[in-house]
């Protein structure tokens, strides 16, 4: 099973500042690789899926990057409503395998 | 406007079963997978399993977690997509989402219903 790390678990950062969160495979998933938004008491959202598309709706301040096994989503001027915690998820199609990592939490400094 | 909405969850006893229906609309239902995804209380998520559509056979695949106790199945006449868990342990209890598998073009979930929440305990 590819094991998907992100770094940090936390992240704090002032309101317009840029964040930048980390995600690693276990083994290479070349762009296979998506990034959600989850705020409290709600279902996550997609925001990137194929390592950098953005998925409908999603404002350009949100762009991801990376291939293989390194992944970086960054959020390049912070607003209120980004304080969350983002997931990347990584999927494999054969045979279907789609793992998730621990999460970043990102609040606010 | 796409929406899922899941529903069926509650308290159940280990060993026994539930069923969760995921009602779905504002898209053509039959031309996706659709995806069942679990997130316990404060963890982070967990993808469960799939079903195509019935253009790639309608087949599913599942989580080795769940494997051989959670069948996910479908009715593209009514729009929804169903659960079926059986042999539940504690460590079932969660929040199961219903999502939109964009498994042709990848393998993202890019939409989700709000969850319903299954606890799991005697």
């Amino acid at each position: 099973e590819i094991v998907m790390t992100q770094s940090p678990a936390t992240l704090s950062v002032s309101p317009g500042e840029r964040a930048t969160l980390s995600c690693r495979a276990s083994q290479s998933v070349s762009s296979n690789l998506a990034w959600y938004q989850q705020k409290p008491g709600q279902a996550p959202r997609l925001l990137i899926y194929g390592a950098s598309t953005r998925a409908t709706g999603i404002p350009a301040r949100f762009s991801g990057s990376g291939s293989g096994t390194e992944f970086t989503l960054t959020i390049s001027s912070l607003q209120s409503e980004d304080f969350a915690v983002y997931y990347c998820q990584q999927y494999n199609n054969w045979p279907p395998s789609y793992t998730f990592g621990q999460g970043t939490k990102l609040e606010i400094k | 406007e796409v929406q899922l909405v899941e529903s069926g969850g509650g308290l159940v006893q280990p060993g026994r079963s539930l069923r969760l229906s995921c009602t779905a609309s504002g898209f053509t239902f039959g031309d996706y997978a659709m995806s069942w995804v679990r997130q316990a209380p404060g963890k982070g998520l967990e993808w469960v399993g799939f079903i195509r559509s019935k253009a790639y056979g309608g087949t599913t695949e599942y989580a080795a977690s769940v494997k051989g106790r959670f069948t996910i199945s479908r009715d593209d006449s009514k729009s929804i997509a169903y659960l079926q868990m059986n042999s539940l342990k504690t460590e079932d209890t969660a929040v199961y989402y219903c999502t939109r598998l964009q498994v042709t073009t990848g393998g993202y979930f890019d939409y989700w219903g709000q969850g319903t929440l299954v606890t799991v305990s005697s």
